[in-house]
């Protein structure tokens, strides 16, 4: 079983900084990974998929990197609607299950 | 366009059972693979249940093996999931989701429902 770690557990930024976010999968992935960002009382809303694809409507400011195991979002500029709780997701072919890391929160400073 | 819309959740005893659903539009429900994903209170995102599109195909997180089932009627565009013995730590919001592949035949949940919550609770 795959497992997905994230660091950090926490991040606080101001408005304009940049936001870097890890997540580190326990055997490769090749580049089957996804990052989606929750905000309180809301679903998840996909962001990338594919490691480093922007999903439908997602601003250029976020953007992904990475394969095997070490992956990274990034947020270049943060706007005051990017706090939020942040996940990254892997879905294993067989058996067929879905991942997530356990978040990372980013909070205004 | 995309809309998932869960329905049945509620309060419910320990060891009793619940039937959870979700209502799909905007898209040909039969060709998606759909999923359950569940979130516990200040707690982190649990897959719970995928299903085929077909329905011929079910698997489920270790944590509910044996006591949830997910079904699908893809004549009325709804998925469920059917929740047996009941414990307190299923107390969760439950959301489903469809599942988009990519060009590199990667699965991601692209479409959620907003959820329901679902409280075990005497």
């Amino acid at each position: 079983e795959i497992v997905l770690t994230q660091s950090p557990a926490t991040l606080s930024l101001s408005p304009g900084e940049r936001a870097t976010l890890s997540c580190r999968a326990s055997q490769s992935v090749s580049r089957f990974l996804g990052w989606f960002q929750q905000k309180p009382g809301r679903a998840p809303r996909l962001l990338i998929y594919d490691a480093s694809n922007r999903a439908s409507g997602i601003p250029a400011r976020f953007s992904g990197s990475g394969s095997e195991t070490d992956f990274t979002l990034t947020i270049s500029s943060l706007e005051p609607e990017d706090f939020a709780v942040y996940y990254c997701q892997h879905r294993s072919n067989w058996p067929p299950s879905i991942t997530f890391g356990q978040g990372t929160r980013l909070e205004i400073k | 366009q995309v809309q998932l819309v869960e329905s049945g959740g509620g309060v419910v005893q320990p060891g009793r059972s619940l039937r959870v659903s979700c209502a799909a539009s905007g898209f040909t429900f039969s060709n998606f693979g759909m999923h359950w994903v569940r979130q516990a209170p200040g707690k982190g995102l649990e897959w719970v249940a995928i299903i085929w599109f077909d329905g011929n195909n079910k698997h489920y997180a270790d944590s509910v093996k044996g006591r949830f089932t997910v079904s699908r009627d893809n004549s009325k565009n709804t998925l469920y999931l059917q929740m047996n013995s009941l414990r307190a730590d299923d107390t969760a919001v439950y959301f489903c989701a469809r599942e988009t592949r990519s060009d590199i035949s990667g699965y991601y949940l692209e479409y959620w429902g907003q959820g329901t919550l679902v409280t075990v609770s005497s």
